[in-house]
């Protein structure tokens, strides 16, 4: 059962904040998030473990509620090159392999 | 450059076909993946080698056909597609099998288009 993310797409301006939800149906172990710029690789941004934590780098940060089985990424004060479609993917119980969600596709716009 | 390299980057080729996916990782991981990328479809993961031996199929066609000489290489052999399979293929690697806690390095993909 893949994870459902939301919005599915969403467009700002250059400095504002996003956020995208990832959730599961499923209990989860770890949740991770990926960037996808239009022709390139999907590229890692972090992976969160059960436990509740909440990680981040620069002004791209994310909490995991293991409880509600769902993960957050904020994007704060956006910049341009935040553009792309973001994914989730969860792994679950002995799953030895990652699900991933939709993705959302973000546009900032100047 | 993620460190994983795909060949070619595109490919068109005729039902009849046969042709190779080729990709290449020099991260010294032990785990490599295919995974097919549709328009507006969630990545679908195809195969999964661990230590060059394949530990998922996820119900894949048998017209998808994988090979894994050695940790550092993984082929997807393609023979009689449908037009259905034309996609994005995306190699990935990864320290070990299994994600759960470590991230994965996908090359950029064969846009591969049956005719």
């Amino acid at each position: 059962q893949q994870p459902v993310q939301s919005p599915q797409a969403v467009i700002l301006r250059e400095g504002e904040d996003a956020v995208i939800n990832c959730s599961s149906s499923k209990a989860l172990y770890s949740v991770h998030w990926y960037r996808q710029k239009h022709g390139e690789a999907p590229v890692f941004l972090m992976i969160l473990l059960k436990g509740g934590e909440q990680k981040g780098h620069e002004k791209i940060s994310a909490s995991f509620n293991e409880k509600k089985q769902q993960s957050s990424l904020y994007l704060t004060a956006s910049q341009l090159s935040y553009s792309g479609t973001y994914f989730c993917g969860t792994g679950s119980g002995s799953a030895r392999q990652l699900t991933f969600g939709s993705g959302t596709q973000l546009t900032v716009l100047p | 450059e993620t460190g994983v390299t795909q060949t070619p980057r595109h490919l068109v080729m005729g039902m009849t076909n046969k042709k190779s996916l080729k990709c290449e990782q020099h991260l010294g991981h032990n785990a490599m993946y295919w995974y097919k990328q549709s328009a507006k479809k969630p990545l679908e993961l195809m195969f999964v080698y661990n230590f060059k031996e394949q530990t998922e199929n996820n119900s894949v066609p048998s017209r998808f056909s994988p090979e894994c000489p050695n940790s550092s290489h993984l082929f997807l052999h393609l023979h009689t597609l449908q037009p259905e399979d034309s996609a994005l293929y995306l190699c990935a690697s990864s320290q070990e099998g299994g994600w759960m806690n470590t991230e994965a390095f996908f090359g950029q993909g064969t846009r591969l288009t049956v005719v």
